[in-house]
């Protein structure tokens, strides 16, 4: 069974520039969730998608942004990029439905740059 | 304040010693306590997930839980260079908010 897949590994991208990741989720989970990781702060939640909806976001600015299409991959997009954004950005997927622990199973990450 | 505090090390021992790792979390009202394993320049994985107050056991791998202290546990017994990874504690409602991690390095 595939595991969760992101794409690409690497950006470099400007400041002021836009970023675009995917992440297509494990076969028959429909929630997908993006953290970053920036050194030494740990993952920090970034966005909750499930059934193609928007059901929670952190506290991120409005410049992440993101959706989930039908078929529950996702795309995380980071507008006007500041040097800070340069991060690993982690995509994990889950098929929760309650109860119990929602166990999330993550991809490698795409690593973000910022010049 | 932080949902999940941990110390983020790094910590460095012997090859077979015992790994202690800690984690204090805020809220009273989490139920699922998780550790992720994470080697360099991979994704986090699923070690193992204990339910509210006690002791979980998973080879040489015990996960433990005082919720009155709001306190959680990672120990590694007779730890092998393969378990050098960063360990990152979480804590689960409907996501799972993770503490720093803490790098963990075993030499042989």
């Amino acid at each position: 069974e595939a595991g969760v897949t992101q794409s690409p590994t690497h950006l470099i991208k400007t400041r002021g520039q836009q970023a675009t990741l995917r992440c297509s989720p494990i076969s028959g989970h429909t929630s997908v969730y993006w953290y970053q990781q920036a050194l030494g702060l740990g993952l920090q939640f970034l966005l909750w998608y499930d059934e193609g909806e928007e059901r929670n976001r952190g506290n991120f600015p409005p410049r992440f942004s993101g959706r989930q299409f039908p078929n529950y991959s996702s795309e995380l997009n980071v507008n006007a990029l500041e040097l800070e954004d340069s991060a690993l950005y982690l995509c994990a997927s889950s098929s929760y439905r309650g109860p119990g622990a929602n166990v999330l199973t993550f991809g490698a990450g795409s690593r973000l740059t910022v010049l | 304040q932080k949902e999940v505090e941990q110390d983020p090390g790094p910590l460095s021992v012997p090859e077979g010693a015992i790994v202690s790792l800690n984690c204090t979390y805020s809220n009273s009202a989490f139920q699922y306590f998780m550790w992720y394993r994470q080697y360099s320049r991979k994704g986090p994985e699923l070690l193992m997930y204990t339910y509210s107050s006690g002791n979980k056991e998973d080879g040489r791998f015990t996960a433990q839980v005082d919720k009155s202290s709001k306190y959680i546990s990672l120990f590694i017994r007779d730890s092998q260079p393969s378990d050098s990874a960063t360990y990152l504690c979480a804590i689960n409602d409907y996501k799972l908010s993770f503490g720093a991690g803490t790098t963990v390095t075993v030499r042989a």
